[in-house]
């Protein structure tokens, strides 16, 4: 079975310091990452996938297929980045469920 | 083009009634899932229906259904009501089945249930 472990419920910064948000992912073949960001009052939304490679809002994330880790990052935080982030994965191929960790709340503090 | 909806924001039932939650998936999009979302936790995968069939299934008991109608809306029935079904019920939608990067799902608002 696949599983998706976020070990921290709370990240608390300062602005401009960086951002770690980890991920850890059990799973014997080959899954598809994602990170999904949700803002207050707002809905769940897609912030970026590791097949992508692409920065999204700062943000970056490399999979790591010896560690199975998949944390996000980002150099310098900003005080809109405060919400909550959820990683999840989907096993490949013929996936058709998403596997999300619990979610870590990111704080940005000015 | 407009994005998933989903009826009711909030609802309250008590143990052992029935509720019936409702989502309108995006724009020619014909894949929906729900997610049931409790406290503290991230959303789980209950199913997902394709083209009015259900196309795989989470870890919930049978009194967790579903429907999907021709214009690719989709109900979500739970009977015998639990407390721990109290939860937010997300909906999300794509196009087909590929669940790949590049074929995005879109959540809806969700659904917050509570049970008494």
């Amino acid at each position: 079975a696949q599983r998706v472990t976020q070990p921290e419920k709370l990240l608390s910064v300062f602005k401009g310091a960086p951002v770690e948000l980890k991920c850890n992912y059990s799973y014997s073949g080959s899954p598809e990452l994602f990170w999904y960001v949700q803002y207050s009052r707002q809905r769940l939304q897609l912030l970026l996938r590791h097949i992508s490679r692409e920065s999204i809002k700062g943000f970056t994330a490399d999979l790591n297929k010896g560690e199975t880790s998949f944390h996000l990052k980002k150099p310098f935080a900003q005080e809109e980045d405060s919400a909550m982030y959820y990683c999840a994965l989907i096993r490949t191929p013929y996936g058709n469920k998403l596997v999300f960790g619990a979610g870590t709340i990111l704080r940005v503090k000015s | 083009e407009t994005g998933v909806t989903q009826s009711p924001t909030h609802l309250i039932k008590t143990r052992g009634q029935q509720v019936t939650l409702r989502c309108s998936s995006q724009s020619g999009h014909n894949t929906v899932s729900w997610y049931q979302q409790a406290l503290g936790q991230g959303p789980q995968f209950i199913f997902q229906y394709y083209r009015e069939e259900e196309n795989g299934r989470g870890n919930f008991p049978p009194r967790f259904s579903g429907l999907q109608f021709p214009n690719y809306s989709s109900e979500l029935n739970v009977n015998a009501l639990e407390l721990d079904d109290s939860a937010l019920y997300l909906c999300a939608s794509r196009r087909g089945l590929d669940q790949t990067s590049y074929n995005e799902q879109f959540f809806g608002p969700g659904t917050r249930l509570t049970v008494l």
